[in-house]
């Protein structure tokens, strides 16, 4: 099972920071990750999916980078609205497994 | 516009049993492969089962393999996940998803507990 280290845990940031937010796979799982937004009472919105690869009408300040077993997803000029839960997921190997999460607050 | 609308949610006495449901609608259901992904109060996802779009092949995570059982019927449109054995651990949100991910249901909340 591939194992998904995700840090920070948590986070603040003032509007118009830029966010960093990293996972790290305990296998190799080629570009097979994912990025997710959550917020209170939602379910999760898929924001990146494989190969890097942005969602239609996801906004271009968000992004990510990787191959292999790093990961770096990053949000440019963060608004006010970005403020949730943020979560990546391997998608390369059964079973899938979700990263720990990322809770974004804004100062 | 892609609809999937989980229902079956609710309280369950520990060593219980549930079926949880997810109709889809707005796309060949019969197409795509699906998932159930929990999420327990205060905490983090965690996929649970896929199902790919033919029962041909199923996974399941660890802790719910030999409990649970996941299975579909494509004339009906529907996904099912049968949750056995239910522990207090197993108190979470349940949410169907498409083969991708790129498309949720609201989700049913399933409370294990005396």
């Amino acid at each position: 099972e591939t194992t998904v280290t995700q840090s920070p845990a948590s986070l603040s940031v003032a509007t118009g920071e830029k966010v960093t937010i990293r996972c790290i796979t305990s296998t190799d799982i080629d570009d097979d990750m994912n990025w997710y937004q959550q917020k209170p009472g939602e379910p999760p919105k898929l924001l990146i999916s494989e190969g890097n690869t942005l969602r239609p009408g996801v906004p271009s300040r968000f992004s990510s980078s990787g191959y292999g077993t790093d990961f770096v997803f990053t949000i440019e000029n963060t608004l006010s609205e970005d403020v949730a839960d943020y979560y990546c997921l391997q998608s390369d190997n059964m079973p899938y497994t979700f990263g720990g999460g990322t809770k974004l607050e804004i100062k | 516009d892609v609809q999937l609308v989980e229902s079956g949610g609710g309280l369950v006495q520990p060593g219980g049993s549930r079926k949880l449901s997810c109709a889809a609608s707005g796309f060949t259901f019969s197409s795509f492969g699906m998932h159930w992904v929990r999420q327990a109060p205060e905490k983090g996802l965690e996929w649970v089962a896929y199902i790919s779009s033919g029962s041909s092949t199923i996974y399941y995570a660890d802790t719910v393999k030999g409990r649970f059982t996941i299975s579909r019927d494509n004339p009906k449109n529907t996904l099912f996940l049968q949750m056995t054995s239910l522990r207090s651990e197993d108190t979470a949100m349940y949410y169907c998803a498409r083969k991708s991910f790129a498309y949720w249901g609201q989700g049913t909340l399933v409370t294990v507990s005396a």
